[in-house]
């Protein structure tokens, strides 16, 4: 147990509307990632965190955003959600070169 | 930008016997890590095995065992005597100093 969780665990939400998903570790890691995962494309890489209120682009950033106030925890929202971000979320911390995730938050935007 | 590629979308063995799950990757780095991830219905992420690419010793864990060929940039991931359990996706994972990259994924039924 990496103790990272994720919240909420299940959303359905409207096209257009703003979403908001939280990850919250309790080990005080530097490191923090926002992974969505689809069939065929295993993770992808959204945004991450070196630190409180640094962030960096990944792979497949468009369309999202993120914020790291406390170290504690990790934010990621959309803006105005659409079909394609229908996805499952996963945040992972990284104490060395592994990752460990969180249990992922299924999102469906209809 | 580095790869992964698992070739393999759906593999399948019989419980008690074992099994092999290949991957492939693109670098032009020396220096990396390899792993491989088990993801079971429950949807939660499992380290399974890391593997340093400056080590030459194959990394084993419990019935978990990679065939690492740094030449060919293979990292397959052997399973011996299956358990109902093994039944996943399993991911394979590449990283340097950068991102994380993951392969698509081979999903593995054991047959009881």
């Amino acid at each position: 147990d990496a103790g990272i969780t994720q919240s909420p665990r299940h959303k359905v939400t409207e096209t257009g509307t703003p979403v908001t998903l939280r990850c919250h570790q309790t080990e005080n890691h530097r490191y923090m990632y926002w992974y969505r995962q689809d069939p065929g494309h295993g993770l992808r890489l959204i945004h991450y965190s070196y630190g409180v209120k640094d962030t960096d682009k990944g792979e497949v950033s468009d369309g999202y955003s993120v914020s790291r106030s406390k170290t504690e925890d990790f934010l990621l929202t959309l803006e105005s959600a659409t079909s394609s971000q229908t996805s499952v979320y996963f945040c992972a911390i990284s104490p060395g070169y592994e990752q460990y995730f969180g249990p992922g938050t299924r999102l469906t935007v209809t | 930008a580095q790869t992964v590629t698992q070739s393999q979308p759906e593999m399948s063995v019989q419980e008690a016997e074992t099994v092999t799950l290949s991957c492939t990757y693109d670098t032009s780095e020396s220096d990396y890590y390899l792993f491989w991830y088990k993801q079971p219905p429950s949807r939660q992420m499992i380290l399974v095995i890391r593997q340093e690419a400056y080590k030459q010793q194959n990394a084993t864990e419990n019935r978990f065992s990679v065939n690492f060929q740094k030449a060919a940039k293979s990292f397959s991931l052997k399973i011996s005597d299956s358990q109902l359990g093994d039944a996943a996706m399993y991911f394979c994972a590449y990283r340097s100093f950068g991102d994380m990259r993951f392969g698509a994924g081979t999903r593995l039924t054991v047959k009881p």
